[in-house]
């Protein structure tokens, strides 16, 4: 069984930064993309990143370039997102989801962490 | 303001039926497949039908997928209480190298 769980979510001050992890278990990690998508309170669902398998092409939406970098460890069937220079507009949950049948096909939710970024 | 644009809400009574639609443009629907989410209150969200009009293994036949063009449609029909969440479409953007979603419809089981 397919099982993502997210963690480093919490409270950061705007400028500050903070490294999610995504440990994944139930498949073979490193032949899957792997997404991050974001909900603001209230709000829709917003793409973040996306980091492919076999190529290792990265990608990430406008309003978090040069800001957050996404990575992945294959070894610890780990994904992660390190977020600096954070907004008040960055707060949401941030959710890993694997890509199946093609990238933009995301078959596998986490259950989700929480950013506050607040002074 | 989504690159997608689905209706913010529908509604309808138990039993019947409801379509959602998603509206993009050549570079993401016109071009890739589209999938749709179901998110209930509360949980992460769950995929629903993916290249248009496939279901995941789970998923009842009451819900189906169509595209035509530059728009998809999903369908649920036999509506149940159950089925009351939040519902958002989503693709590859070719030129802007992408994922986008739709801003999501909320549906409403009378």
């Amino acid at each position: 069984e397919v099982h993502l769980l997210e963690s480093g979510g919490g409270l950061v001050q705007p400028g500050g930064s903070l490294r999610l992890s995504c440990a994944a278990s139930g498949f073979t990690f490193s032949n899957y993309a792997m997404n991050w998508v974001r909900q603001a309170p209230g709000k829709g669902l917003e793409w973040v990143s996306l980091f492919t398998g076999s190529s290792g092409g990265t990608y990430y939406a406008d309003f978090v370039k040069g800001r957050f970098t996404i990575s992945r460890d294959n070894s610890k069937n780990t994904l992660y997102l390190q977020m600096d220079s954070l907004r008040a507009e960055d707060t949401a949950v941030y959710y890993c989801a694997t890509a199946g049948a093609r990238v933009s096909v995301l078959d596998y939710w986490g259950q989700g962490t929480l950013v506050t970024v607040s002074s | 303001q989504s690159v997608l644009t689905q209706p913010p809400s529908v509604s309808a009574a138990p039993g019947q039926m409801v379509t959602i639609s998603c509206s993009g443009s050549s570079s993401n629907i016109g071009k890739n497949y589209v999938s749709w989410y179901q998110q209930l209150p509360g949980t992460a969200p769950k995929l629903l039908i993916y290249d248009n009009d496939k279901r995941p293994s789970g998923i009842p036949d009451r819900f189906s997928g169509s595209k035509s063009g530059t728009s998809a449609t999903l369908g649920i029909t036999g509506l149940q209480t159950g089925d009351e969440a939040d519902y958002y479409c989503g693709t590859w953007d070719s030129s802007l190298r992408v994922v986008v979603f739709g801003g999501g419809t909320k549906l409403t089981v009378l």
